[in-house]
């Protein structure tokens, strides 16, 4: 496909169950990010993948949530033992690189609801 | 603490009713501001990057400005499909790569 997916759109899980969303990015693209978006607020920044160095983790709320990118393409996020909290859309973004003012070009989300 | 403020939070225009949105920000050295359209549902589409004060960019109805304190979306005869959420984010010169949001400017635009 021509831009980023994700997967699942929409999820809907009991508290203290575990979660994992997937991104395909877009093909080339080197740098990866993941966000999450909650009502009337600006996106919060949650990690940052480029090619093979090590990713920059630190908008990670807790030690509850954990990213991957294999192979350099395809990322997961997965949150453990969910709160009410988590709930959000979370949305990931590629860019042709990191930097360089590139623009980011988002999917349309995960919709995750935590009951 | 660099900081991005959209104003205002929803606008709501009659079709044809020409406007502006408002993103002013705070950063140390800005490397670009960008502009981002949301519609319900749907990933923030990329419209435009501004990198210097004076900068102008155009695109169909939207025309984006850029000063040294802030940034104008000014929207021309706008249309009903002209709705959507319109979100700013900027690049300062302390990070590669991570952007600071605004939290967006709801935009509805009546037939």
């Amino acid at each position: 496909g021509a831009g980023v997916s994700q997967s699942p759109s929409n999820k809907v899980t009991e508290k203290g169950k575990d979660v994992e969303l997937r991104c395909d990015p877009i093909s080339g693209h080197t740098a990866l990010y993941w966000y999450r978006q909650s009502l009337g607020q600006g996106l919060e920044f949650l990690i940052y993948f480029q090619g093979n160095s090590a990713p920059d983790k630190s908008g990670l709320p807790s030690d509850r949530f954990s990213a991957e990118r294999t192979g350099g393409s395809v990322s997961t996020l997965t949150i453990q033992r969910t709160q009410q909290e988590d709930s959000a859309v979370y949305l990931c973004a590629s860019s042709a690189m990191g930097g360089m003012n590139q623009p980011q070009h988002f999917g349309d989300g995960t919709r995750l609801s935590i009951l | 603490e660099d900081q991005v403020t959209q104003s205002p939070e929803a606008l709501r225009l009659q079709e044809g009713e020409s406007s502006s949105l408002n993103c002013s920000y705070t950063v140390s050295g800005l490397r670009g501001l960008f502009w981002y359209r949301q519609d319900p549902g749907k990933g923030p589409e990329f419209l435009f990057t501004l990198y210097s004060a004076g900068e102008e960019k155009e695109k169909e109805r939207l025309k984006a400005t850029l000063t040294k304190k802030e940034s104008f979306l000014h929207i021309t005869a706008p249309k009903p499909e002209d709705s959507a959420t319109y979100l700013c984010a900027v690049q300062g010169s302390d990070s590669n790569y991570q952007l600071i949001w605004g939290a967006g400017t709801k935009l509805i635009i009546k037939p």
